[in-house]
Order: structure tokens, then sequence, then C-alpha cells
């Protein structure tokens, strides 16, 4: 079965620096990957996803991930964090074989210090 | 272009009842998705639906059901209200393969609160 997992719960960063959240999967094919995020009291905002075209793959804000298959891993980065970028985030594998669905993992808080 | 929509926002309910929620599919969309978020967790899968049937369904138990209409319009339905169904219920669209890149919308979510 497919899978991801997300390490670290929380993430805090200041203002301007580097955002790294992790994100690694598990899946006997090659996967399709998402990134979502998700604002308080709110839905679910496709960053990016990867679809076994590029492994580095360019989202919307400024963040962009890399698929690495050696280490399964479909990581998350922003070069600068804005205060805006406040929110939860989940990584997310699609199922394959017959229907398809989202399994996601549990999230990562990002928090932005000033 | 008007996105997901869901209704109602936001939702009271006391042990026992019965509930209905509703959810619009994107324009073009032919296929929704019902996930339930709760407190602190990532969204997991309850059933979708496709051509007015429930293609496939995770793991929950039969209290939860569903309906699609032949406009792609669905309802959740969950019967015998518990405590622990008290989360965000976000409903997804989409078409055709999601793998060929159309991928999922998602809506705002129902809140509802079990009490």
């Amino acid at each position: 079965a497919q899978s991801v997992t997300q390490l670290g719960s929380h993430v805090s960063v200041s203002e301007g620096a580097l955002v790294l959240l992790r994100c690694n999967y598990s899946s006997s094919v090659p996967p399709y990957l998402f990134w979502y995020v998700q604002y308080p009291n709110q839905g679910l905002q496709l960053l990016l996803k990867y679809t076994s075209a590029a492994t580095l793959v360019k989202g919307i804000n400024g963040f962009e991930a890399e698929f690495k298959k050696s280490e399964t891993s479909f990581h998350l980065t922003k070069p600068s964090a804005h205060m805006s970028d406040a929110a939860e985030y989940f990584c997310a594998v699609l199922t394959q074989g017959g229907s398809e669905k989202l399994v996601f993992g549990k999230g990562t808080k990002l928090t932005v210090n000033p | 272009d008007a996105g997901v929509t869901q209704s109602p926002t936001h939702l009271i309910k006391t042990r026992g009842q019965q509930v209905t929620l509703r959810c619009s599919p994107k324009s073009g969309h032919d296929t929704v998705s019902w996930y339930q978020q709760a407190l602190g967790q990532g969204p997991q899968f309850i059933f979708q639906y496709y051509e007015e049937e429930e293609r496939q369904r995770g793991n929950f138990p039969d209290r939860f059901s569903g309906h699609q209409f032949p406009n792609y319009s669905s309802e959740l339905n969950v019967n015998a209200l518990l405590l622990g169904d008290s989360a965000l219920y976000l409903c997804a669209s989409s078409f055709g393969d999601a793998r060929g890149g159309y991928g999922y919308t998602f809506g705002s979510g129902t809140r509802l609160t079990v009490v």
C-alpha cells in the first residue's frame, strides 16, 4: 500500500530563512506525489505535484520539491520564508491500481517568526 | 469559474442525530471524493462517487453513506453521530485520470461538531 510520512509535526523558521518540510513515501510503483497547503479554517490548496516528469517540481508561491527515488523522499522547500507562508502543509500520494485516491500524511505546521 | 462548494460551513449536532453534508463539484468535474479531517490530523479518505455510484470506500463504518446526483453534486450522510465524528469534512472533485494532471480541487469544508 502506498503511504507518506511527514517528519516533524511542527517547524518554526524566521522570516527570510529557508523552509524545508520533509516527506518520505512508500510505494511499490512510481508514485504520484502532491503537496497541499491549508490555511486556518480553510480547505486544501494544491502547491505542486510530481507526475514522473521532471524530478524538480516548481509550485506556487515560490515553493518547489525534489523527487529523490534513492531516498524515497519528496521534500518541500522555499528559499526565503514569508509571514504569509504560516500554515499547515500536507504531503500526499495518489494510490494506483484501480480507482485513485489521495493518501495524506499527518501534516506539518509551519510557523514563521518575524 | 466556481470551484468546489460545500454547505453548510459549520454545523453543531447532538450525539445520536443524523447529518447531511452537501458538495457541488467544480464545473466540468464528474467525480466527488469525501475526506474526514480530525483536529491535528491529515485528511482520511471516506469514499468516492462516480456516475452516481460509490466507486471505492475507505475504512469507515456503514454509518457513513453517500449519494451522487445526475448533476454530479454529492451528499455525505452520517447516522447515529458519535463525539468522534467531530471533524472537518472535505469534498474534492476531479475529472478523468488524476495522474494525467487534472488533479483534485478541494472545497473549504464543513466543520461538524458533535456535542
